[in-house]
């Protein structure tokens, strides 16, 4: 595709169910990004995959998150038990390099806990 | 690991004035600075960017000026349009490949027609 897809757009969940959350980076972009927005607050870095490199997990805010890139291409973020507070937008970028070159954002997914 | 301070939180500004965005950066490694537009309802876009060998860029009413020394960049908007209002980020990177890129809390721009 031309850009970053994100499914789905929305998601609502009732508390405590696992939710899984899918980007489709542009193609050959090798760095693929995870971030979190909350209501009116700034971009939470979450993960980051670079290649076959082990990905970057220090913004993961708890063990209920985790998230696998495969094939180098497609990306799953799963929350598990899901809370109240991970309500939020999640955006996922792609870059062609790691390095120096423009990050391209999804539409995110705006995930409502019930 | 690196830390982006942005100023000020909100901003308004009379249609045709200017709007300057500041933003401080604690890792003297990082060289690489962009700036992103987001707009209700969309991911953020880059509008413009700056590497660390020059100081200033400019991009018709938009610019931007790195202070290395003082580890600190700005993003100017000259001749305020209403369909500048949005949230603006700024970032920073290193240029190493395992870094990723660390925002500021960003900026609601609000022009006033």
């Amino acid at each position: 595709g031309a850009g970053v897809s994100q499914s789905p757009s929305n998601k609502v969940t009732e508390k405590g169910k696992d939710v899984e959350l899918r980007c489709d980076p542009i193609s050959g972009h090798t760095a693929l990004y995870w971030y979190r927005q909350s209501l009116g607050q700034g971009l939470e870095f979450l993960i980051y995959f670079q290649g076959n490199s082990a990905p970057d997990k220090s913004g993961l805010p708890s063990d209920r998150f985790s998230a696998e890139r495969t094939g180098g291409s497609v990306s799953t973020l799963t929350i598990q038990r899901t809370q109240q507070e991970d309500s939020a937008v999640y955006l996922c970028a792609s870059r062609l390099r790691p390095v120096n070159t423009e990050a391209f954002f999804g539409q995110g997914t705006r995930l409502t806990v019930v | 690991g690196e830390n982006v301070e942005q100023h000020p939180s909100t901003l308004s500004v009379q249609e045709g004035d200017s709007a300057v965005i500041k933003c401080t950066y604690s890792d003297s490694a990082s060289n690489y600075f962009p700036w992103y537009k987001q707009e209700l309802g969309k991911g953020p876009q880059l509008i413009i960017d700056i590497r660390s060998n020059v100081g200033e860029k400019k991009d018709q009413r938009i610019a931007v000026t790195l202070n290395k020394t003082a580890k600190h960049f700005s993003l100017h908007i000259t001749e305020t349009q209403p369909e500048d209002s949005a949230v603006y980020f700024c970032a920073a990177s290193k240029g190493s490949g395992n870094t990723p890129l660390v925002f500021g809390k960003g900026t609601r721009l609000s022009v006033i027609a």
